[in-house]
């Protein structure tokens, strides 16, 4: 059984950039959801996605925007970087309306914006 | 909004002792709580969940009794080993959404020496 993949696991960005981060889902799974873990903070739901198309979304403007694709992989986008967006960025993927809260985590993408 | 409130860390105990890591939250109606952990070098993942009121989750010795009137999900453990040692968050998921959109508390780094 594959578990959750993220790429890259680093990078660094200037403000204005654009980012594109990318997310394999555990074998099985078709939904994704994205988080932003602040440094010393929790994660924060960005938003999640099913069948391709965006299925709720946290308090994060529409410079964060997503995809999913037919093999149920995802994309995290985010345009005019600004230094707040320097965080640890995770994607967790699951079955749709199973098991309440049970999320498979990937290790992140680490993203600093100078 | 719905939000999660964890005990201060880091915390630092001697092997075997006894572990309490307080978390309390605040939601509307009733919602379903967990505690996820993160090991050094690895992704989130989920240690134990409670779906309703008086329920106990447990795994791994870990412990919590979902506390309706108390809004509360302790977590503890009677004897810690070394290999505890980790970062470890409470959440809940509303009850009025789907399962993939948790809720975090800023999370408690755990040290345990031996």
């Amino acid at each position: 059984e594959t578990g959750v993949t993220q790429s890259p696991t680093h990078l660094i960005k200037t403000r204005g950039q654009q980012v594109t981060l990318r997310c394999s889902s555990q074998s099985g799974h078709n939904t994704v959801s994205w988080y932003q873990q602040a440094l010393g903070q929790g994660p924060q739901f960005i938003f999640q996605y099913y069948r391709e198309e965006e299925n709720g979304r946290g308090n994060f403007p529409p410079r964060f925007s997503g995809l999913q694709f037919p093999n149920y992989s995802s994309e995290l986008n985010v345009n005019a970087l600004e230094l707040d967006d320097s965080a640890l960025y995770l994607c967790a993927s699951s079955l749709h309306q199973g098991r309440a809260g049970e999320l498979f985590f990937g290790e992140g993408s680490r993203l600093t914006v100078l | 909004g719905d939000s999660v409130t964890q005990m201060e860390g880091p915390v630092t105990l001697s092997e075997e002792a006894f572990l309490t890591i307080n978390c309390t939250y605040t939601a509307t109606g009733y919602p379903s709580l967990f505690w996820y952990v993160q090991y050094p070098g690895e992704g989130l993942q989920l240690l134990l969940k409670a779906t309703k009121a008086d329920d106990k989750g447990s795994n791994k010795g870990f412990e919590a009794t979902y506390r309706k009137e108390t809004t509360s999900f302790h977590l503890e453990k009677g004897s810690v080993q070394v290999s505890d040692s980790a970062v470890y968050f409470c959440a809940l998921s509303p009850a009025n959404f789907g399962n993939e959109k948790l809720t975090f508390g800023t999370g408690t780094r755990l040290t345990i020496i031996p």
